[in-house]
């Protein structure tokens, strides 16, 4: 079965910072797979995903993600923080099913 | 853009009550998704809903049921509320499953007294 993992439920950065939220996935074949952000009170948005191709994904608000099949992961950076970036991070994979599975969340705080 | 509304951004109940959560998206996606989100927990996929009239259980359906008689409407329903049930619940639609992404309402949170 897909299970995702999210090393450390909370992180805390300076602002200008490189923010490094951590992702591992199990699959048995290769997955889809997706960071959500979700700000205070608001649904999950799309930060970005990777399906096939370059395994380095940019997506929206100067995020990227590496997909690193060796290692399993699939981590988000951003290399300096701004204070718009507080908010919870999910990350979710997606074996080509009808389902998506998710990580715990990372809650990502910006120190000033 | 996709828009995924959820008809309550609040919503307070006491327990036994019957709770009626709606969701309704302006896609035409076949699938659509209840979770559930609780701190340290993520998200757990309570029904999901892949045509009309169709439902599948998620990992946490107990305590809950579903209706889609529209395409574009999912409704979940808690039928007699506990206090357990205080929680966000956030409905999804999804128009290609695999490779496309979810696209989320803003989310119900709910309190059951």
């Amino acid at each position: 079965a897909q299970s995702v993992t999210q090393l450390g439920s909370h992180v805390s950065v300076s602002e200008g910072a490189l923010v490094l939220l951590r992702c591992n996935y199990s699959s048995s074949v290769p997955p889809y797979l997706f960071w959500y952000v979700q700000y205070p009170n608001q649904g999950l948005q799309l930060l970005l995903k990777y399906t096939t191709g370059a395994t380095l994904v940019k997506g929206i608000n100067g995020f990227e993600a590496e997909f690193k099949k060796s290692e399993t992961s699939f981590h988000l950076t951003k290399p300096s923080a701004h204070m718009s970036d507080a908010a919870e991070y999910f990350c979710a994979v997606s074996l080509r099913a009808q389902k998506l599975v998710f990580g715990q969340g990372t809650r990502l705080t910006i120190n000033p | 853009d996709v828009k995924v509304t959820q008809s309550s951004r609040y919503l307070v109940k006491r327990t036994g009550e019957k709770v009626f959560l709606e969701c309704v998206q302006d896609m035409d996606h076949e699938n659509m998704f209840w979770y559930r989100q609780d701190p340290g927990l993520g998200l757990r996929l309570i029904y999901f809903s892949y045509d009309v009239k169709m439902k599948e259980k998620g990992d946490i359906p107990e305590g809950y049921s579903v209706s889609r008689e529209k395409k574009e409407r999912f409704s979940l329903i808690l039928e007699s509320a506990s206090t357990n049930q205080t929680s966000m619940y956030l409905c999804a639609s999804w128009g290609a499953p695999g490779n496309q992404p979810q696209h989320f309402g803003d989310g119900t949170r709910l309190s059951i007294l």
